[in-house]
């Protein structure tokens, strides 16, 4: 069964402590993996997507990396601003059927303290 | 902003009734997903239309319907409601049907008292 794993479930960080989230995946062929950011009561605010082992993207001060088994998102330097749930997702390969089915994780929840 | 619109926003109502979701996707974009987020289950996939046809299904309800119009704003029916029925509800919209980035709308929160 394809699933998506996040650790930690929450994380505190002070402002400026660097660190990096977890996001562990099983699924059968990956077509893609996508990091989103949700504020609550909003909707996820998409950040990065990833396609194939050894890939990495930026964007300030987060950056993503993947590999056959997990992927990271690094979070330099930290900003309270920068306090959400970071969400992955996981698009599987379906064969013939070629769905766009996100499969979620149940996030980490960021706090930056300043 | 995602360009993704729903509404209503809030949405409260009683058990056994039935509500209407509205979404428009983005401009352009011919793929629709609904999802359902609650505090236990997270963020879960219930079903996916594509230039109005029906594309995929995940864990829905069959209380729960959906449909994709020619305009390709899309709504999702939920009838014979229950108190687990309360939740956030996203519409996410794609270019095509597969692979690309999905973009979520604010979400309506449902409350079945």
């Amino acid at each position: 069964e394809d699933q998506v794993t996040q650790s930690p479930e929450a994380l505190r960080l002070q402002e400026g402590e660097s660190s990096s989230l977890n996001c562990s995946y099983t699924v059968s062929g990956l077509r893609g993996l996508f990091w989103y950011r949700q504020d609550p009561g909003k909707g996820p605010e998409f950040l990065f997507t990833l396609y194939s082992a050894g890939e990495e993207k930026e964007k300030e001060r987060l950056k993503a990396t993947l590999t056959k088994k997990e992927s990271f998102l690094h979070i330099t330097a930290p900003k309270p601003e920068d306090s959400a749930t970071y969400l992955c997702a996981v698009q599987a390969l379906w064969g013939s059927s070629n769905t766009g089915k996100l499969i979620f994780g149940q996030g980490t929840t960021l706090q930056v303290k300043p | 902003d995602s360009g993704v619109t729903q509404t209503p926003k809030h949405l409260i109502t009683a058990t056994g009734q039935r509500v209407t979701l509205r979404c428009s996707p983005r401009s352009g974009d011919l793929s629709v997903y609904w999802y359902q987020q609650s505090l236990d289950q997270g963020l879960q996939f219930l079903i996916q239309y594509y230039n109005g046809e029906e594309r995929a299904k995940g864990n829905i309800l069959e209380r729960f319907s959906a449909q994709q119009f020619p305009d390709l704003h899309s709504e999702l029916n939920l009838s014979s409601l229950e108190l687990g029925d309360s939740a956030l509800y996203f519409c996410a919209s794609s270019p095509g049907r597969y692979q690309e980035t999905q973009y979520f709308g604010p979400g309506t929160r449902l409350l079945v008292l």
